[in-house]
């Protein structure tokens, strides 16, 4: 049973358009959630994350939001850039356990067109 | 500051020969962790560590061994290896901040590995 979702395996915007990435999860456990970037080739970068005790992060053009309730979280990019272009992993880690022993979503491949 | 430095980048291997992918970090973090991405997928733990000397398994750990005997290091050997073990393999190290257990983690670049 995959306990993060990444239900979208592409998304396509326009730059200057807002991206929408979305993640759902299953386990209740789960009190830390971030966002990951990952270019061709490369190892997935730190993009921003979000505690289960907030519903929002902010991060220039990234936002968070989280909804406990729904079991579910989206990052958003506001403007879009080309250079977004890239493969967006949400991933999940749980009470007392460090985000080096996450658990990852498969993966949203955003493409943003000039 | 090097990061995490993963060696080799790319290896093929044939069936049943066992190699070692290495690992360091020169950040002196505690954690030290490695994944694997099949195609089209997510990252998947293999092992864990939170300290010199202490590893536990993660979510896929059978055919893979590993030890960490420094802070930096954090090699993983295959035994034997199998064509279901062509993958990207990626380390990662993290750390515990003074107040918070939340923090990222930082990836090495990766190493492609075919079995054949």
């Amino acid at each position: 049973d995959q306990q993060v979702k990444q239900n979208s395996p592409s998304l396509s915007v326009q730059e200057g358009r807002i991206s929408i990435l979305n993640c759902d999860y299953t386990n209740s456990m789960f009190d830390y959630f971030l966002w990951y970037k990952k270019y061709p080739a490369e190892g997935p970068t730190f993009l921003i994350s979000i505690s289960s005790i907030k519903d929002k992060n902010e991060d220039g053009r990234f936002t968070v939001f989280l909804n406990k309730s729904a079991k579910h979280l989206s990052l958003h990019i506001v403007p879009s850039q080309p250079g977004d272009s890239a493969v967006y992993f949400c991933a999940a880690s749980a009470e007392y356990t460090n985000a080096g022993k996450s658990t990852f979503g498969d993966g949203t491949t955003l493409t943003v067109k000039p | 500051n090097a990061g995490v430095t993963q060696t080799p980048k790319f290896q093929v291997l044939k069936t049943g020969q066992s190699m070692t992918l290495q690992c360091a970090q020169d950040m002196n973090h505690e954690y030290m962790s490695w994944y694997r991405q099949d195609p089209g997928m997510g990252l998947r733990l293999i092992h864990y560590s939170v300290g010199a000397g202490i590893t536990d398994q993660g979510e896929v750990p059978n055919g893979y061994n590993v030890s960490r005997s420094t802070t930096e290091d954090f090699p993983l050997r295959l035994l034997s290896a199998a064509p279901s073990q062509t993958s990207v393999y990626f380390c990662a190290s993290s750390y515990s901040r003074t107040g918070s257990r939340y923090t990222e983690a930082f990836f090495g670049q990766g190493t492609r590995l075919t079995v054949v």
